[in-house]
């Protein structure tokens, strides 16, 4: 069965700190992997996705996150908060021959100025 | 382009009363996924759609729950007799087609409270 582990419920950082979101999975086959972002009272929003090919994917507002089979973890950073990216991020997975998206049950990031 | 709408945004029922919640998904999308998300936790999968049928509806909790795509675009999902454990933020989500690597848009989700 796949699972989803994020580490920290809640993480806070100052404006132009480095943002380190960590994100473990268990799965059976090989993994596609997504983070999603989530603003107050919006949808869920994909920041960034890993099906194939190169481990380290980059996404929107600055985000990229690292696939490491051996680890089995998908850690998303960013190299320099800003205000704006106060949300809750949640770490999903799916299986490569799957349709169903397994849900981390998300950090709260927070940003100080 | 118009994204992933919900209605109502909010509503609150009467335990044992029956609800309806609607989705409509980006125009030509095929597949259609909902969701379930308690507070504090991240989303649940429920049930998801290929067209108009039920591709899986493993995560549907108990036969209370019910989803239905009658023409392969909208969406309503149904739960009868609710129940207070009922409460939550239900998701609806669609992609271009099933696959797996294909991108999920979200809808902003119908907040439910079953009084």
């Amino acid at each position: 069965a796949q699972s989803v582990t994020q580490l920290g419920s809640h993480v806070s950082v100052s404006e132009g700190a480095l943002v380190l979101l960590r994100c473990n999975y268990s799965s059976s086959v090989p993994p596609y992997l997504f983070w999603y972002v989530q603003y107050p009272n919006q949808g869920l929003q994909l920041l960034l996705k890993y099906t194939t090919g190169a481990t380290l994917v980059k996404g929107i507002n600055g985000f990229e996150a690292e696939f490491k089979k051996s680890e089995t973890s998908f850690h998303l950073t960013k190299p320099s908060a800003h205000m704006s990216d106060a949300a809750e991020y949640f770490c999903a997975v799916r299986n490569t021959g799957g349709f169903k998206t397994i849900f981390g049950a998300g950090t709260r990031l927070f940003v100080k100025a | 382009g118009a994204g992933v709408s919900q209605t109502p945004s909010n509503k609150v029922t009467e335990k044992g009363k029956y609800v309806e919640l609607r989705c409509d998904p980006i125009s030509g999308h095929t597949a259609l996924y909902w969701y379930r998300q308690s507070l504090g936790q991240g989303p649940e999968f429920l049930i998801y759609f290929q067209g108009t049928g039920a591709a899986d509806d493993s995560g549907l909790p108990n036969d209370r729950f019910f989803a239905v795509r009658p023409e392969g675009s909208v969406s309503t999902l149904k739960i009868q007799r609710t129940e207070r454990g009922d409460s939550a933020v239900y998701l609806c989500a669609s992609s271009l087609q099933l696959a797996g690597q294909e991108t999920q848009y979200f809808g902003p989700g119908t907040r439910l409270l079953v009084l």
